[in-house]
């Protein structure tokens, strides 16, 4: 079956301080992975978005970067943490191949606080 | 344009009672339906999803939801709550997007239970 992993589970860190979080999909190849962040009273805002290694999709400009380095891994980044990045942070696969009925299966979050 | 509207904030119920969280979507072509729920600190869980067939779906934990293309609406029912349903429900849409696709979601709706 599969899983997805995320950690850390929690961060508090500094302004300006670089960021990286990280996210692994076991028991599927090339699937979809999504980043996504949770701020209070905002829902969930798709950030990033990757079919492939090294193939990544932004919604929006923002303060934040995505890697894949490896088919199931999906890395989170910033150079610069802003108060405005503290939320709760989600991934999420779906299957390979891109239709709008695909199921997203979510990982447990990064809960991030910037001080 | 595309987006999905939960007009409840938060939601009171008392337990062994029915239960309707009201979800309206927009989407331009034929839409693909999913509610998601978020236990405190937790990832999304898929209760149900609608893409095609009876307009009447079935999900987990005793949830269905109907779908109402006339309104526009995909909410999500239960003829009686329990205590754990208490948590955070997510309607979305899946629409195309950049090189694939994506979940739209709502902002969510909290639910408590009361005994």
């Amino acid at each position: 079956s599969q899983t997805i992993h995320q950690w850390p589970a929690t961060l508090v860190q500094p302004v300006g301080s670089p960021l990286s979080l990280e996210c692994t999909v076991e028991g599927t190849s090339n699937p979809n992975l999504y980043w996504y962040r949770q701020a209070a009273g905002r829902g969930l805002q798709l950030l990033f978005y990757s079919v492939g290694i090294g193939q990544i999709s932004s919604e929006v400009p923002q303060n934040l970067s995505a890697s894949r380095p490896q088919d199931r891994q999906f890395i989170l980044s910033s150079k610069k943490l802003l108060l405005s990045d503290s939320g709760f942070y989600l991934c999420a696969w779906s299957v390979t191949g891109s239709t709008r009925s695909d199921t997203q299966y979510f990982g447990p979050g990064t809960r991030l606080t910037v001080l | 344009a595309q987006s999905v509207t939960q007009p409840d904030i938060h939601i009171t119920v008392s337990e062994g009672a029915s239960l309707e969280l009201r979800c309206n979507y927009s989407y331009g072509a034929t839409p693909y339906l999913f509610w998601y729920v978020q236990s405190p600190g937790q990832g999304l869980q898929l209760l149900l999803k609608y893409f095609s067939g009876d307009t009447l779906v079935q999900g987990i934990k005793g949830f269905e939801a109907e779908f109402k293309r006339s309104q526009s609406s995909f909410n999500l029912r239960k003829p009686s709550v329990h205590w754990s349903d208490a948590a955070e429900y997510f309607c979305a849409v899946g629409v195309l997007w950049q090189a694939g696709t994506a979940l739209i979601f709502g902002k969510g709706t909290t639910l408590s239970v009361s005994s």
